[in-house]
Parts: C-alpha cells; structure tokens; sequence
C-alpha cells in the first residue's frame, strides 16, 4: 500500500492523558497537512508542513497541540492534557505540490 | 470567510439529476475542490477548478460550475447510481494561504 499510513487507527485515552499520532505520508510528497474532523462536520485544517518546515501552524487549535517532522518525512501530531472536546477522528494528507491531497484513514481519538 | 454547503443531507432515486450547492466568502483567487468519502473510506479529490473554463469535469461522471459573480461552485451530476452514495465536501484553498478549508458536507443517499 503506497497511500497515506495512520498509526493508530483508533485510540483511547483518559482526560489529563498525553497523545501522539503518527502519519507517514507517499514518499515523494514534501507536503503534510494535519486535519481534525468532527461528527457532522468537514475536516478543519489545523497545519501545514513543507519538507521539514512548519509553514503554518496559527490553527491549532490550543498550546496543547503541537506537531512536527523532523526529516521532512514522517509527522507526529501530539496532544497534550487531553480533554473530553479533543475526540474527534485526526486526518494526514499528503501532496506533492498542493493541488491534490491525498488523505489517510485517520486516528480516531477518544477522550473518556 | 467559510465555506457553506447549502444540503446537509440528500435522498435520490437511482437516475435522478444531482446538484450539490457550494458557496465560499473567499475573496480574492481561489482554488475550488470536491472531495468525496465513500462509505468506509478515506477522502479523496472528485475534481478540482483552478483557472480556465469554468465548467469542469471530474471521475466518475461527475462536473462542477464556478460562478465566479456568485462564490458559487455547485457539484452536479445528470443520473446518480446507488454507488455514488458518500459524502460530498466541497472546499477552497484561498491563494493566499496553505490551508485547504472544508464545508460541512452533504451526505447523499441513492436508494435503488
């Protein structure tokens, strides 16, 4: 399979509980995109890498989120001190120049 | 500045004509997009409008109009079949930003 990879597909956590989702994108896009989305509503951007550089990150959502790529490859999204409104399901996306993203299945979070 | 899909959710008969409303508050140039999400799967593009003729056409039978005096890019297609049964989101990439930014989504249902 050469799409987008999500790792976990689903996870558990209880509020205060730290999180991290992985996303390894195709190989030859330099482009990562980090989407939240909630039930009944479309995917809402939270950040945007180029190659290692985090060109845009104003719409995380809070401080406790935070995300990165280290080598322009693989990107991590962390959520620290969850809390029960951070469940939702957590998409990558990938492109090699912007026009087309290509999505991953998504981590499905749940805070209890 | 959103993106406002104007049918959350849409029933048809198999061979009836489809059309989906996208309006956008962007100003300024943009990149228009619908995306689709079949049921168990992950996102991907239906068609994409960027310059040129304003009719486009995408997979699957589907086409889309930019209107640019109205902010509109409204999905349509002349006879759904039970397959196309998905989601439907339309979104704008402002060219100003990186950030490609989702409406809610129409959820369509083709009954046999």
């Amino acid at each position: 399979d050469t799409g987008v990879s999500q790792d976990p597909r689903h996870k558990i956590t209880k509020r205060g509980q730290n999180v991290t989702f992985r996303c390894d994108p195709i190989s030859e896009h330099n482009r990562l995109y980090w989407y939240r989305q909630t039930l009944g509503q479309g995917p809402e951007f939270l950040t945007y890498f180029q190659n290692e550089a985090q060109l845009e990150k104003s719409r995380l959502l809070s401080d406790r989120f935070s995300a990165e790529r280290p080598k322009g490859s693989f990107s991590t999204l962390e959520i620290q001190r969850t809390e029960q409104g951070d469940s939702a399901m957590y998409l990558c996306a990938s492109s090699p120049q912007g026009e087309k993203l290509f999505f991953g299945s998504g981590t499905q979070l749940s805070v209890l | 500045q959103s993106v406002s899909q104007h049918n959350h959710h849409v029933i048809l008969s198999e061979a009836a004509s489809l059309e989906l409303g996208c309006n956008y508050s962007y100003g300024g140039t943009v990149n228009l997009f619908w995306y689709v999400q079949y049921p168990g799967q992950h996102l991907q593009l239906l068609l994409k409008y960027f310059s040129g003729d304003p009719l486009v056409k995408g997979i699957k039978g589907f086409e889309a109009e930019f209107i640019k005096s109205k902010f509109s890019f409204n999905l349509r297609k002349p006879s759904v079949q039970w397959s196309d049964t998905a989601e439907y989101f339309c979104a704008v990439n402002p060219n100003s930003g990186y950030a490609l930014n989702f409406g809610k989504g129409t959820s369509l249902l083709v009954t046999p």
